[in-house]
């Protein structure tokens, strides 16, 4: 059974600090990681997506990989109550299903 | 260019009927993948479609069924509805499979279904 791990939160954080999200997961054949953002009542968002060991940036927000330790997380630097949502991490092996982990609650206070 | 496009937004059924979903991906995008989200949970995944065939499957019964048009359309039936087959319903279309980026997928706004 394909696992994907979050703290379910909720993660509050004050305006203007890093919100540091975390996922692990259980399949080591896992290719591609995404992180995704969704607003209550609404669809997820992609935010990004990270294929390659190390960090990927992309304006406030830095994805970091370690494969070796199936081990995926999310910065959001400069954090704003705009952020304020629940944060998915999916992960897919080249072809197959998503799976999707149940979601970490950030909450941003001004 | 418009996103993924689903309908109906809402819809409420009762126990024993049944439910048909829609979905149109993105412009250029061939795949569409079908997810179960529950209350307070992450997406589950049903189907995945390709060039209109079943390419995936999740862990669901077979009251679910899907099929994909040759306009890559979708369409997600539900039968015999449980109550707890109340849901958020996300359509998610991918471009063609074979490369790395092709497996971005996007979600569409989803259909709400209550069954009472």
């Amino acid at each position: 059974q394909k696992e994907v791990e979050q703290n379910s939160g909720p993660l509050s954080v004050p305006e203007g600090a890093i919100a540091s999200l975390n996922c692990t997961y259980s399949d080591r054949g896992s290719q591609s990681f995404f992180w995704y953002r969704q607003y209550s009542g609404k669809s997820p968002e992609l935010i990004m997506f990270i294929y390659s060991n190390g960090d990927k940036e992309d304006g406030r927000f830095t994805a970091q990989l370690n494969k070796a330790s199936q081990y995926v997380s999310l910065l959001i630097r400069d954090s704003q109550p705009s952020d304020s949502a629940t944060y998915l991490c999916a992960v897919n092996n080249y072809g197959q299903n998503f799976v999707f982990g149940p979601g970490t609650r950030l909450s941003v206070l001004p | 260019d418009a996103g993924v496009t689903q309908s109906p937004t809402h819809l409420i059924k009762t126990r024993g009927q049944h439910v048909t979903l829609r979905c149109s991906p993105i412009s250029g995008h061939k795949s569409v993948s079908w997810y179960q989200q529950v209350l307070g949970q992450g997406p589950q995944f049903i189907f995945q479609y390709y060039e209109k065939e079943e390419r995936g499957r999740g862990n669901f019964p077979d009251r679910f069924s899907a099929r994909q048009f040759p306009n890559y359309s979708s369409e997600l039936n539900v039968n015999a509805l449980l109550l707890g087959d109340s849901a958020l319903y996300l359509c998610a279309s991918s471009s063609a499979p074979g490369t790395l980026s092709s497996y971005e997928q996007y979600f569409g706004p989803g259909t709400r279904l209550t069954v009472t």
